[in-house]
């Protein structure tokens, strides 16, 4: 079975600071797909950046970027230039790229950003 | 941009009552999902629905549960007698392939 863990349950950061959150996940796929989602007070479940295991590089969308070790498996989230805005609880979320496959998700770490 | 969406925003509903919670996938889309999240917890995988079938269930989706694309366009979860413990939020979402998916804004169930 594949798990998704976050150890972090919660991470401080200041305004225009850098934070990174870690994920580790656990599987015996070969092809994959990993995301963050964002989780506002709104509760809505909005995609930050996601990154095949195919693909060497990793993912960057404008202030968030990926770590993405496949050897040990592990897929951080950066974010640069931190804003009030991306005080959130983030998740990391795993999906296997074969047959009718649902989302695995972490735990989630709560972000809080500070002025 | 298309967009999956949820109908209503919130439901308050009495213990042994039935449900329905309906969704609105993005248009062109094949895969379908209901995921669900407890409050102050992970979001769990309900269903996943394919060419109009069940594709995998979680063991939380009982008899209590179904789900149903009744039109071409609408995908809807029934509870059919709702408990406490049902009280959460439900996120719909779709995917054209298996790399992405898409969540509508959710709907919160309150079983009082």
């Amino acid at each position: 079975a594949q798990t998704v863990t976050q150890s972090q349950p919660e991470m401080s950061v200041q305004e225009a600071e850098t934070v990174t959150l870690s994920c580790t996940y656990d599987t015996s796929e070969s092809n994959y797909y990993l995301f963050w989602y964002k989780q506002p007070p709104s509760r809505q479940m909005i995609l930050v950046i996601r990154q095949e295991a195919y693909k060497q590089q990793n993912a960057t969308e404008n202030r968030f970027s990926v770590n993405f070790q496949k050897a040990a498996k592990s897929f951080s989230l950066k974010i640069s230039d931190s804003q009030l805005g991306d005080t959130a609880m983030y998740f990391c979320a795993f999906h296997p790229n074969t047959g009718f496959q649902k989302l695995v998700f972490g735990t989630g770490t709560r972000l809080l950003v500070s002025p | 941009e298309p967009e999956v969406t949820q109908t209503p925003s919130h439901q308050v509903t009495q213990m042994g009552q039935e449900v329905i919670l309906r969704c609105v996938p993005i248009s062109n889309h094949l895969y379908f999902y209901w995921y669900r999240q407890i409050l102050g917890q992970k979001v769990e995988f309900l269903v996943s629905f394919y060419n109009n079938e069940i594709s995998e269930k979680s063991e939380i989706f009982d008899d209590q549960f179904s789900v149903e694309r009744p039109d071409g366009s609408n995908f809807t979860l029934k509870i059919r007698s709702t408990k406490l413990e049902d009280s959460a939020m439900y996120f719909c979402a779709s995917s054209l392939d298996r790399g992405q998916l898409f969540f509508g804004s959710g709907t919160q169930l309150s079983v009082l």
